[in-house]
């Protein structure tokens, strides 16, 4: 089974308009961190932002904002404001503990993100 | 600081060939991982190195090898290549390997595409 899932595989927005790129993961650790990347078509992966299991907050950074649900297993990444250089790949990954990954991260399959002028 | 520093960036193989890539992790990070990544498999986990012994190894076959100096600089060596093997080898370190804070989270560099002809 997809421990995570992205279902989204492209996105379109217009530039300046916020937008909504969708995680769902699946573990049954209770301690647990959720990351996200972009990686523009240079090829490098970009930390965005992460949210650990046990912060109450949403996790913010900048522009970027992480919509977290527990209860639902979602950890959304929210991009406010979107600028013409955030066109690139968007992956969502989770890091476990032994008992679910042995620390080792798990990617989605990524969404393609076009932002429109 | 400097960040991850993979090369050589580009390479261009035939089957039946090997290949070595290298990566120097950022200063002080001491666990270096490997991906491959592909249009069809996505992201896939290639093997972890922390003070210079493999922590773990995802599911890929035993041409896939690597290895870690004492100044955590990390190789990866892939024998008998084959056609499949064209991808994105992606290398990131961390702080530590154990973990699923904030703290752990993935430098990545810029990734050695390799192609395989």
């Amino acid at each position: 089974a997809q421990k995570i899932t992205q279902t989204q595989p492209g996105m379109f927005v217009q530039e300046k308009e916020a937008v909504t790129l969708d995680c769902t993961y699946d573990t049954s650790d209770q301690s647990y961190g959720l990351f996200w990347y972009k990686q523009p078509s240079s090829g490098e992966m970009i930390f965005l932002i992460y949210q650990g299991s046990y912060d109450e907050q949403n996790a913010t950074e900048g522009r970027y904002s992480l919509n977290f649900q527990k209860a639902r297993k979602s950890a959304n990444l929210v991009i406010s404001a979107s600028q013409l250089g955030d066109s690139a790949m968007y992956f969502c990954a989770m890091r476990e503990g032994p008992s679910g990954g042995s620390y080792i991260p798990t990617f989605g399959r990524g969404t393609s993100l076009i932002v429109h002028p | 600081k400097a960040g991850v520093t993979q090369t050589p960036r580009y390479l261009i193989k035939t089957r039946g060939q090997q290949v070595t890539l290298s990566c120097s992790p950022i200063s002080g990070h001491r666990s270096v991982s490997w991906y491959q990544q592909t249009p069809g498999q996505g992201l896939q986990f290639l093997f972890e190195y922390f003070s210079e012994t493999q922590r773990n190894k995802g599911n890929f076959p035993g041409r896939f090898s690597g290895r870690q100096f004492s100044n955590s600089r990390s190789e990866m060596n892939v024998s008998t290549l084959e056609l499949g093997d064209s991808a994105l080898y992606l290398c990131a370190s961390s702080l530590v390997r154990t973990g699923v804070s904030g703290a752990n989270v993935l430098t990545f560099g810029a990734g050695s595409r390799l192609t395989v002809l």
